[in-house]
């Protein structure tokens, strides 16, 4: 499959700052990337869909003041979480997609994930 | 509201058995439908995908889809401890963003 990577994979802050993640497609080139995030023994939460070039789609609910999302290339796409809060403390993370490949790979719109990051607020 | 509901579990199954893992789906028009393993802690893995009416096999793994009773299933035939973790059903929701909808996850544990 995919490979899809993330970094960092844990991160610790103090509330108040600003926390970069990166996500990125390393074999594909993926037109749209997802950005989850997810609490202990709770399902996946869609936070926004992301596509190169345009602007992020937020779900409902999500801040996108708060949570920066910019999807520079069709191989990388950054979350930043800007003043971060202990509430913020939660796995987040992100999957790609693309669209129009061969049925093969990810004709159907397959999403791959990342390992996720594990952030921590103090 | 597109929903996607899974039991939560646990299920609990001794080793070698068959695991059946259940889903439904709200949204008559979904086409697509996907199969995640969740292990704590770690981020979600495609085991299978299934779009076609039927079943689809994949070693161990069976997807069933039938799309008008708008339910799907996992089967894991030979069940590993191994295998214990949340499994997520996820919906393709469609459009042009083509995101996924996620079920709550059931958490399966193999007893060895």
């Amino acid at each position: 499959g995919a490979v899809v990577s993330q970094h960092p994979s844990w991160v610790i802050c103090k509330s108040g700052t600003s926390v970069k993640i990166e996500c990125r497609s390393l074999d594909f080139q993926a037109t749209t990337m997802f950005w989850y995030r997810q609490f202990p023994k709770q399902s996946l939460m869609l936070m926004a869909t992301s596509n190169e070039g345009s602007k992020a789609t937020y779900e409902q609910g999500v801040e996108k003041d708060k949570f920066l999302i910019n999807h520079a290339s069709l191989t990388l796409s950054t979350l930043t979480v800007t003043s971060a809060h202990p509430e913020d403390s939660s796995f987040y993370i992100c999957s790609a997609t693309t669209m129009g490949e061969t049925e093969s790979l990810i004709g159907l719109g397959l999403e791959f994930f990342g390992p996720g990051t594990r952030l921590t607020v103090l | 509201q597109k929903e996607v509901e899974q039991n939560s579990g646990p299920l609990s199954v001794p080793e070698g058995a068959i695991a059946s893992l259940n889903c439904t789906y709200s949204d008559r028009g979904s086409q697509s439908f996907f199969w995640y393993r969740q292990y704590s802690g770690k981020s979600p893995e495609l085991i299978m995908f299934i779009y076609s009416n039927g079943d689809k096999e994949d070693g161990r793994f069976t997807a069933q889809l039938n799309k008008a009773s708008q339910y799907v299933s996992l089967l894991i035939r030979d069940s590993q401890p191994s295998d214990s973790a949340t499994y997520l059903c996820a919906v393709n929701g469609g459009g042009a963003t083509n995101k996924l909808i996620f079920g709550t996850g059931t958490l399966l544990a193999v007893q060895p």
